[in-house]
């Protein structure tokens, strides 16, 4: 089984600063990757995906995230953090046909 | 607008009274999967469902059942709850089973926060 490891359970940034959320994971096979943002009382929307092409996979309101296979990362960034980012960030990742491991997830914290 | 609507948002039950928590996705999606949250553990697998009738176990289905009599739908029954099934819950669907639901990802609804005494 695969196993997803979020570095962070917390993540404080400035406003303005660059966002970093780790993600590492441990299939020796390319599986799918993705990233969902959880919003407090609400439901995961989906960030962006990596199934297959270019490793660098844009998403949702200007974040980003680069595919490393020989790091097993899949790490999101976002150049300047805004108020409204400020949410829980879960990495997943697929084997298969249909399994899909979460890791534990990032609560990321914008100060003013 | 394309979603998945579960109902209630909020339950606060008593250990062994059978309860359900339902699950309907206005997408056609052929794959549907119930997932709980608990802190620092991320989302776990209950169930998944390919098709109707059609349903398996995922990773923690002990203490849960689930059924698929029609593909919008997707109930997830608890028929006697223990206070370790305390958890936030989430309904999600997934577009095909032709390239799999791990092709497309999830959509996945709002969440239904459980509390068992």
């Amino acid at each position: 089984a695969q196993s997803v490891t979020q570095l962070g359970s917390h993540v404080s940034v400035s406003e303005g600063a660059l966002v970093l959320l780790r993600c590492n994971y441990s299939s020796s096979v390319p599986p799918y990757l993705f990233w969902y943002v959880q919003y407090p009382n609400q439901g995961l929307q989906l960030l962006l995906k990596y199934t297959t092409g270019a490793t660098l996979v844009k998403g949702i309101n200007g974040f980003e995230a680069e595919f490393k296979k020989s790091e097993t990362s899949f790490h999101l960034t976002k150049p300047s953090a805004h108020m409204s980012d400020a949410a829980e960030y879960f990495c997943a990742v697929s084997e298969g046909f249909n399994k899909f491991y979460f890791g534990s997830g990032t609560k990321l914290n914008v100060k003013p | 607008e394309a979603q998945v609507t579960q109902n209630p948002r909020y339950l606060i039950t008593v250990t062994g009274k059978k309860l359900t928590v339902t699950c309907s996705q206005n997408m056609n999606h052929e794959y549907m999967s119930w997932y709980r949250q608990d802190p620092g553990l991320g989302l776990r697998q209950i169930y998944y469902s390919m098709n109707v009738e059609v349903t398996d176990k995922g990773d923690v289905p002990e203490g849960y059942k689930v059924s698929r009599k029609e593909k919008r739908n997707f109930p997830l029954i608890l028929e006697s709850p223990s206070p370790n099934q305390t958890s936030l819950y989430f309904c999600a669907s997934s577009l095909g089973t032709q390239k799999g639901p791990n092709h497309y990802g999830y959509t996945f609804g709002s969440g239904t926060r459980l509390t068992v005494v």
